[in-house]
């Protein structure tokens, strides 16, 4: 089945520094790669996503860029801020199923003041 | 739009019991998965509906079962709870689509 390989577990960055996230995806009929945020005591927020037919997608200080050819797909945070710190999941579909995703492991983010 | 909404947030109940947790999607949204969360699994899909039809369904044995209803709120049950169910479950609403927005979970601990 569709596995997804996250790294590293922990992250920690000062204030104002770029964090980044990398995940990589097994099957290759994976098209749809969200990335959630997750605080303590909620759900799991999406952050944002990116489709197999976009190489990098951009949202403020948020970006995630797409290697169908190698697999991988990474998340990138700039200018980081104490609020950033959470837990931080990638994503992947199977291609044809609707609803279902595939979790990575998670990377806690902690950003330093 | 009002979010996700789960109840209850919080239920204690005992080995070989059976519990029913309820999600309501947002207004619109007519899929509805549902994850469990473990510390040592991590998110794990358990199944989604859409317009009342169950779509897929993850690697869980039967003892988990979900139904939909025809304005979208989904339920899911758990039989014969065993340690192993204490999980953070959570549902998700999708408008058929890939997106999936996520409620604030149901924290079950199954003593």
């Amino acid at each position: 089945g569709e596995n997804v390989e996250q790294h590293p577990s922990t992250l920690s960055v000062q204030e104002g520094d770029s964090a980044v996230i990398k995940c990589t995806y097994s099957d290759s009929a994976s098209n749809y790669f969200p990335w959630y945020k997750q605080e303590l005591g909620k759900g799991p927020q999406l952050i944002i996503d990116i489709r197999s037919n976009v190489g990098e997608k951009k949202d403020q200080r948020i970006a995630v860029t797409l290697n169908k050819t190698a697999k991988h797909f990474s998340l990138h945070i700039t200018e980081t801020q104490p609020e950033d710190s959470a837990v931080y999941f990638c994503a992947s579909d199977d291609g044809t199923s609707y609803g279902k995703l595939t979790f990575g492991q998670g990377t806690i983010l902690t950003v330093h003041p | 739009k009002a979010g996700v909404t789960q109840t209850p947030r919080y239920l204690i109940k005992t080995r070989g019991q059976q519990v029913t947790l309820s999600c309501s999607p947002i207004s619109g949204h007519r899929s509805v998965s549902w994850y469990q969360q473990t510390p040592g699994q991590g998110l794990q899909f358990l199944f989604e509906y859409f317009s009342e039809t169950q779509r897929n369904k993850g690697n869980f044995p039967g003892r988990f079962s979900g139904r939909q209803f025809s304005n979208s709120r989904s339920e899911m049950n758990v039989s014969t709870l065993e340690l192993g169910d204490s999980a953070l479950y959570l549902c998700a609403s999708g408008d058929g689509n890939n997106e999936q927005f996520f409620g604030p979970g149901t924290r079950l601990t199954v003593l």
